[in-house]
């Protein structure tokens, strides 16, 4: 599992909260995602990191922000959640040199999220 | 815009038989495809990654197989197990690309 967590495992909110979601890892990987998965358009990446500070948008990044002040810790955040952000959100790590050759990516447990 | 696309999107075979599951992809332009597993309820496992140089890798049970030119690949299973009951995905890097890709993925039934 390449040393994932992810942080709370479930979550129930409201409309118009904000909530931070958790990604950490154990091995120092530079390269961390955060992917949401949903019926009918599958996976789709909502930012990515590529080391401290330093991080770029996917192609659903509307709503959302992330941080990295550390290696091992990827934080997304939904400003003002939405009934749209209910959905099961994966960090995920790049492993560059892994057993499967390079480039594999590792996904934790999955966060899932009820926005009411 | 790369897109991918895994039929059937379910599947159910009887144990012992051996399977293949079908994933596509529009732009051939790749840099590598990734086989994945997701039990219900559970993250993703890496089950097999083709860079675009290779034709096929294998592990275990599991053989992937890469045909860039056609935009299609196959993961191929030898002797079905009730274990193996999951959804498979497959994802493409494209070159230059940080994201992957994903299709929807097959949901795959042993029966017993």
């Amino acid at each position: 599992d390449a040393g994932i967590t992810q942080s709370p495992r479930h979550k129930v909110t409201e409309t118009g909260t904000p909530v931070t979601l958790r990604c950490h890892q154990t091995e120092n990987h530079r390269y961390m995602y955060w992917y949401r998965q949903d019926p009918g358009h599958g996976l789709r990446l909502i930012h990515y990191s590529y080391g401290v500070k330093d991080t770029d948008k996917g192609e659903v990044s509307d709503g959302y922000s992330v941080s990295r002040s550390k290696t091992e810790d990827f934080l997304l955040t939904l400003e003002s959640a939405t009934s749209s952000q209910t959905s099961v959100y994966f960090c995920a790590i790049r492993l560059d040199r892994g057993p499967r050759g390079t480039d594999t990516q590792y996904f934790g447990p999955g966060t899932r999220l009820t926005v009411l | 815009k790369q897109e991918v696309t895994q039929i059937p999107a379910a599947l159910s075979v009887p144990e012992g038989e051996n399977l293949v599951l079908n994933c596509s992809f529009t732009d051939s332009a790749i840099y590598n495809l990734q086989w994945f597993r997701q039990d219900p309820g559970k993250g993703l496992t890496s089950l097999l990654l083709i860079q675009s140089s290779q034709r096929e890798q294998t592990s275990g049970r599991l053989n992937a197989s890469l045909d860039k030119s056609s935009g299609r690949s196959t993961l191929y299973i030898a002797a079905s197990q009730p274990g193996d009951s999951a959804t498979y995905l497959c994802a493409v890097k494209g070159q230059g690309a940080q994201k992957l890709v994903f299709g929807q993925g097959t949901r795959l039934t042993i029966n017993p």
